[in-house]
């Protein structure tokens, strides 16, 4: 299985922000990855497809870039709707891995 | 627009069969080459991936439930399914399924209990 890590678990921001999150895979899945918004109680919401292509109607304050193993997602100028937990999903593999979720709260 | 519907019992007892369908309304489940997957969120807890099948009927599965894990496709109904064997108490979720990666069913809450 390939492991995706990432960090930190909790980040405390305040409105404005510019706000990065990482996630590390145990091995190279090229540009195989994809970041989710979760809000309490919601399916996740793509963000970002193959590392930093932004999915449709996504906020162009969002960003994504890496490849490999060595993965980043950005928000610029965070807003008060992007409070919510993130999370990273590689899909290179058939056996696809969920980083463990990155909660993004009000400072 | 893509929409999916999950649907199945709530309440299962341990050491049963947990069965779960997905409706796919607005696309066909025949068309294009997407995957059709199953994931789950244990109460409070991030997302484990279960597994995902194409509408050829090959499946993939999670090693860690693939012994339990099986998949299936209904192209004529345009659904897909998911069955989970010996269900315990740690198998209570919620339980999405999704056409990879940015369409989700709104997810159904699980529990396994006696």
């Amino acid at each position: 299985d390939i492991q995706m890590t990432q960090s930190p678990s909790t980040l405390s921001a305040s409105v404005g922000d510019r706000v990065t999150i990482t996630c590390r895979a145990s091995q190279s899945i090229s540009s195989w990855l994809a970041w989710y918004q979760q809000k309490p109680g919601k399916a996740p919401k793509l963000l970002i497809y193959k590392a930093s292509s932004l999915e449709s109607g996504v906020p162009s304050r969002f960003s994504g870039s890496g490849s490999g193993t060595e993965f980043t997602l950005t928000i610029n100028s965070l807003q008060p709707d992007d409070f919510a937990t993130y999370y990273c999903q590689q899909y290179h593999s058939d056996s696809r891995t969920f980083g463990q979720g990155t909660k993004v709260e009000i400072k | 627009q893509v929409q999916l519907q999950e649907s199945g019992p709530r309440l299962v007892k341990p050491s049963q069969t947990l069965s779960l369908t997905c409706t796919v309304s607005g696309g066909s489940i025949s068309s294009g080459g997407y995957s059709w997957c199953w994931i789950r969120q244990h109460p409070g807890k991030g997302l484990e991936w279960i597994g995902y099948i194409y509408n050829s009927g090959n499946a993939f599965y999670n090693p860690s439930l693939k012994s339990r894990v099986s998949l299936s496709v209904d192209t004529s109904k345009n659904q897909f399914s998911l069955r989970l064997n010996s269900v315990t108490v740690a198998d209570t979720a919620v339980y999405y399924c999704a056409r990879e990666l940015n369409y989700w069913g709104q997810g159904t809450l699980v529990t396994v209990s006696s």
